[in-house]
């Protein structure tokens, strides 16, 4: 199907610790890889995508990877601060959205 | 200041008693989409509208219809609200639909939470 999958749906972590959340995808014609962050109470916003002629992209602590031969991208955050805490979804093409992980970081 | 605008925010209703959210955004945005979203679930689209008086299914279309008549306007219909409607409903939007570029990066509205009794 068109779905996306998407791991942990929790994830704790101590403050300064690195989180890693990881998306797979069965369509491969799917190009567009967005992850969108949801603050408790607050709407979706997007932080970072990236397109599939390019492997990684960096912007400051957060970092997308995507490998087109598995299907499955990932979010990586480094130097986890309690401000990371929310829930973050992943998205592809057409805009279906993963089930959420649920970002914890204790300070 | 651009935005998309959900109207009510907050509603308790009745089974079988008809209502409609309005979504209403400022950014001249060709795309608007209507998600709901429940624990564990996600969001998954309910209706979508690539352009004025476009609108196509979405995932869980069972139980709504949409209109598109203007570019600014995407209400979402209930006309018979039942109890597994209660939900967390986002209508969000993007310069227009394209499937292979960056310009459908959502703006989300900020929520409408319908509690269907």
């Amino acid at each position: 199907g068109e779905n996306v999958e998407q791991h942990p749906s929790t994830l704790s972590v101590q403050e300064g610790d690195s989180a890693v959340i990881k998306c797979t995808y069965s369509d491969s014609a799917s190009n567009y890889f967005p992850w969108y962050k949801q603050e408790l109470g607050k709407r979706p916003q997007l932080i970072i995508d990236i397109r599939s002629n390019v492997g990684e992209k960096k912007d400051q602590r957060i970092a997308v990877t995507l490998n087109k031969t598995a299907k499955h991208f990932s979010l990586h955050i480094t130097e986890t601060q309690p401000e990371d805490s929310a829930v973050y979804f992943c998205a592809r093409n057409k805009l279906v959205f993963g089930a959420g992980t649920i970002l914890r970081v204790k300070s | 200041e651009a935005q998309v605008t959900q109207n009510p925010r907050y509603l308790i209703t009745v089974t079988g008693k008809k209502l409609t959210v309005t979504c209403s955004q400022n950014m001249n945005h060709e795309y608007m989409s209507w998600y709901r979203q429940d624990p564990g679930l996600g969001l998954r689209q309910i209706y979508y509208s690539m352009n004025v008086e476009v609108t196509d299914k979405g995932d869980v279309p069972e139980g709504y219809k949409v209109s598109r008549k203007e570019k600014r306007n995407f209400p979402l219909i209930l006309e018979s609200p039942s109890p597994n409607q209660t939900s967390l409903y986002f209508c969000a939007s993007s310069f227009k639909w394209a499937a292979y570029s960056g310009a459908n990066v959502l703006t989300f509205g900020a929520g409408s939470r319908l509690t269907v009794l």
